[in-house]
């Protein structure tokens, strides 16, 4: 059964605390993307990486940190520097097309994160 | 840069009824075109896209999506909408080209259809 998984699917935080979100892919895709989505907002591009040991910053990557040592795993970590981070993060991956582009995502289930 | 645009928050039909969902881009070069429908609480799933070839495009649940380039447009139509179509639907753009791996998402359009 292939697909993303992202885990835990309910987080709570306190002020002040790191914490990691998991996102693991079993589609081989060479691309992988973390996103913020917050209500009336649509989904805001953290971070994405097109290969492993690479990534790049997306439009809000401020307080967040990734790490992509294994082609099936990208995880975020939200730090204390993030100032709002209560949202619902989404994980996603792509193949490559020949053009050098990429192909549709594949979105997992979401990780709904609350600081308290 | 690249940018998309979803011009309506929320759009209301009656089941039966044709359905569009729009959307506007603008990117550098050629673009890369996707739609995308997320349920509550759920992940976005993909519905179509449009990479090369034939501008009217066919993908999930009936749904399909005409590119436009001159208008720079890819709406999202079906010819008969159900109840279940309701949902929030995100157009998303790519530029075509080497490590082109951004994509952008815009804001989202609520779907309701009514019985």
């Amino acid at each position: 059964d292939g697909g993303i998984t992202q885990s835990p699917k309910y987080l709570f935080r306190k002020e002040g605390q790191n914490v990691t979100l998991s996102c693991e892919q079993n589609l081989n895709h060479d691309a992988m993307y973390w996103y913020r989505q917050d209500p009336g907002q649509g989904l805001r591009l953290i971070y994405y990486s097109q290969i492993v040991n690479d990534f790049q910053k997306g439009d809000i990557a401020e307080g967040y940190s990734v790490s992509r040592e294994k082609k099936e795993s990208f995880p975020l970590t939200v730090t204390s520097a993030q100032k709002n981070p209560t949202a619902f993060y989404l994980c996603a991956s792509s193949s490559s097309l020949t053009s050098g582009s990429y192909n549709e995502q594949f979105f997992g289930p979401g990780t709904r994160l609350t600081v308290l | 840069a690249q940018s998309v645009a979803q011009p309506e928050d929320q759009v209301n039909v009656a089941e039966g009824n044709p359905l569009t969902v729009k959307c506007t881009y603008s990117v550098s070069g050629n673009p890369y075109l996707f739609w995308y429908v997320q349920y509550p609480n759920r992940g976005l799933q993909f519905l179509l896209k449009y990479i090369t070839g034939d501008n009217l495009v066919k993908g999930s649940y009936g749904f399909e999506a005409e590119f436009n380039k001159s208008q720079t447009s890819f709406h999202l139509k079906k010819p008969s909408a159900l109840v279940s179509d309701s949902a929030l639907y995100f157009c998303a753009v790519t530029r075509r080209g080497t490590n082109a791996g951004k994509s952008t998402f815009g804001d989202g359009t609520t779907l309701t259809v009514k019985p």
